[in-house]
């Protein structure tokens, strides 16, 4: 079956580490996207790839970063710089950018200890 | 600026109530408006793509229509199941990302 996998599904973050969650899609699509979820918010955007090698910021990347070295991957990683880094990341893509739906993974939910 | 604001932010209904879901919008030239819904813990999941103001467009128990200020999300005879956050988004036409609205929680009692 075609879709987006993320991991992990929780993710502890001791203060001052480096964490990254993990976004897969076997959908052959081409863009990518990273999303910030929290309660009462509406989801906010953090990085975005409209092709491999090549991401631009959304509109909270900083703390956070991310590369794009296979079309199949878009992992992102949460820096200690990321003061208050707890919440639902969800990780989406679509066909390109042209194609506005966007079809999201699962979700991970990062916690600090 | 892209602005999305849903109303109400929670609704309960007595299964077979039928109700609207509204999403009020602002954006610099309209590419499209999507209705998703995400069940708790998990990702949203599509639903819906309107792209000009009189569409409409059906899936089960649920309508989505748009203007050119908001859309509605018609919910007819709904059931226990059709219980979940519905998100709203808009996307403008020089614009990749979408801006989402904060959600609208509802719940369905049997």
């Amino acid at each position: 079956d075609g879709g987006i996998t993320q991991s992990p599904k929780y993710l502890f973050r001791k203060e001052g580490q480096n964490v990254t969650l993990s976004c897969e899609q076997n959908l052959n699509h081409d863009a990518m996207y990273w999303y910030r979820q929290d309660p009462g918010q509406g989801l906010r955007l953090i990085y975005y790839s409209q092709i491999v090698n090549d991401f631009q910021k959304g509109d909270i990347a900083e703390g956070y970063s991310v590369s794009r070295e296979k079309k199949e991957s878009f992992p992102l990683t949460v820096t200690s710089a990321q003061k208050n880094p707890t919440a639902f990341y969800l990780c989406a893509s679509s066909i390109d950018r042209a194609q506005e739906t966007q079809y999201f993974g699962p979700g991970t939910r990062l916690l600090v200890l | 600026e892209d602005q999305v604001t849903q109303s109400p932010e929670a609704l309960r209904l007595q299964e077979g109530e039928s109700s609207s879901l509204n999403c009020s919008y602002t954006v610099s030239g309209l590419r499209g408006l999507f209705w998703y819904r995400q069940d708790p813990g998990k990702g949203p999941e599509f639903l819906f793509t309107l792209y000009s103001a009189g569409e409409e467009k059906e899936k089960e128990r649920l309508k989505a229509t748009l203007t050119k200020k908001e859309s509605f999300l018609h919910i007819t005879a709904p059931k226990p199941e059709d219980s979940a956050t519905y998100l709203c988004a808009v996307q403008a036409w020089w614009g990749n990302k979408l801006v989402f609205g904060a959600g609208t929680i509802l719940r369905v009692k049997s």
